[in-house]
């Protein structure tokens, strides 16, 4: 069945350094990619989203790319701050009436 | 604006007893969605409605029933509480299948 994978499952940056976290989708059909924060103990909440027919979006310090033709994409965050630490899901879905398929989360680690 | 809005907050319940996790949303949505998220894991959907009138397993529905009562509530029904569904219960809505919004969640622990 549809499968998204995301790596790695623990990722400790030194504050202020960049952070990349990866996930590898298995639909091909799928187009809509949404990347969530949750912070202990709260809600998940979207923090950036792309769509297949966009290779990049950017929202200040974080960016997500795309690459259809492998199949999967990423979560950039620069400048790593303290409120950054958090778990984080990359999702993908083929769109209206269809679920979101989750990654298994990233727990990130901002070191002082 | 409330949201998405869940109740109750917390609950204990003893194994065998039975409850309803009540979640409604304001926004006019048209898709809801009850996930569960054990201790350190990641979220796992239970049960999801596409559309008013509508309603598909997920990835663990057993042991558990929804109801679409109309557009702006969707419930989950645990019929016979077993300890293994001590976990938080999110309940979300999305529209178009896009942006996914959270409830504050459900904390039940089954004894």
């Amino acid at each position: 069945g549809e499968n998204v994978e995301q790596h790695p499952s623990t990722l400790s940056v030194q504050e202020g350094d960049s952070a990349v976290i990866k996930c590898t989708y298995s639909d091909s059909a799928s187009n809509y990619f949404p990347w969530y924060k949750q912070e202990l103990g709260k809600r998940p909440q979207l923090i950036i989203d792309i769509r297949s027919n966009v290779g990049e979006k950017k929202d200040q310090r974080i960016a997500v790319t795309l690459n259809k033709t492998a199949k999967h994409f990423s979560l950039h965050i620069t400048e790593t701050q303290p409120e950054d630490s958090a778990v984080y899901f990359c999702a993908a879905s083929k769109g209206s009436n269809y679920q979101l398929i989750w990654g298994a989360g990233t727990k990130l680690i901002i070191k002082p | 604006n409330a949201g998405v809005t869940q109740t109750p907050k917390f609950q204990v319940l003893k194994t065998g007893q039975s409850m309803t996790l009540q979640c409604a949303q304001d926004m006019n949505h048209n898709s809801m969605y009850w996930y569960r998220q054990d201790p350190g894991m990641g979220l796992r959907l239970i049960y999801y409605s596409a559309s008013e009138g509508t309603t598909d397993k997920g990835e663990v529905p057993n042991g558990y029933n929804v109801s679409r009562l109309n557009k702006r509530e969707f419930s989950l029904r645990l019929e016979s509480a077993a300890p293994s569904q001590t976990s938080v219960y999110f309940c979300a809505s999305s529209e178009a299948g896009l942006e996914q919004y959270f409830g504050p969640g459900t904390r039940l622990t089954v004894t």
